[in-house]
């Protein structure tokens, strides 16, 4: 089964502070994504890649950056954050190449919350 | 842009009835439309998926799409307690590799 690891865990940081939220896959997937989960919002797509220096804008970018500098590695970078930010986030994987491959493969999740 | 909704927002049934999860779409162009569970302080996780008109079964777990309605859904048999979780449907956008998901049915079953 697909493995994606998520750092940290657990993260609370303050109005106007830097955060990176990091990612690894190791399955050799091509697609990467950020999203953030919010009570009555489902998941909602911030950014994704199909490779390694490659970045398409998501549904809800604003306030994000994000950077797949290999591969494996996926970042997303909040250089100002917001309490509208405080949120779960969620990296996920797919292997595009056939219509089957659409299924997304998730981290175990990261914790968010700006004071 | 694919608009997703799902119905209803929380279900909670006893043990062992039916139950039944709704999902809407708005581009009939989709090719996949699958459901994901995420059970409490976890990662959701691909339950079933399909791709073409029809119905498709995996143990107590059927679903069915009708494109033509935009409606697709997903009928748990025999509901159990280790069932209670949010269920999130997905559909693909069309032409990219981009899923849109709904916001979630929090399913609970009664023992």
């Amino acid at each position: 089964e697909a493995a994606v690891t998520q750092s940290p865990r657990n993260k609370v940081t303050v109005t106007g502070g830097n955060v990176t939220l990091s990612c690894r896959q190791t399955n050799s997937h091509n697609y990467m994504y950020w999203y953030r989960q919010d009570t009555g919002h489902g998941l909602r797509l911030i950014h994704y890649s199909y490779g390694a220096g490659n970045l398409q804008i998501g549904d809800v970018p604003d306030g994000y950056k994000a950077t797949r500098t290999t591969q494996e590695d996926f970042f997303l970078l909040l250089e100002l954050a917001s309490p509208s930010q405080t949120s779960l986030y969620f990296c996920a994987s797919s292997d595009a190449g056939d219509r089957a491959s659409y299924e997304q493969y998730f981290g175990p999740g990261t914790r968010l919350t700006v004071l | 842009q694919q608009k997703v909704q799902q119905s209803p927002e929380s279900l909670i049934v006893p043990e062992g009835a039916m139950t039944s999860l709704n999902c809407t779409f708005s581009d009939s162009a989709s090719q996949y439309f699958a459901w994901y569970r995420q059970h409490s302080g976890k990662a959701p996780k691909a339950l079933m998926s399909i791709f073409s008109n029809g119905e498709k079964e995996e143990g107590r777990f059927t679903i069915h799409l009708n494109k033509a309605s935009l409606h697709f859904s997903l009928h748990i048999r025999d509901s159990q307690p280790s069932d209670s979780a949010l269920y999130l449907c997905a559909v693909e956008s069309s032409g990219s590799w981009q899923l849109i998901f709904g916001s979630g049915t929090q399913l609970t079953v009664m023992p």
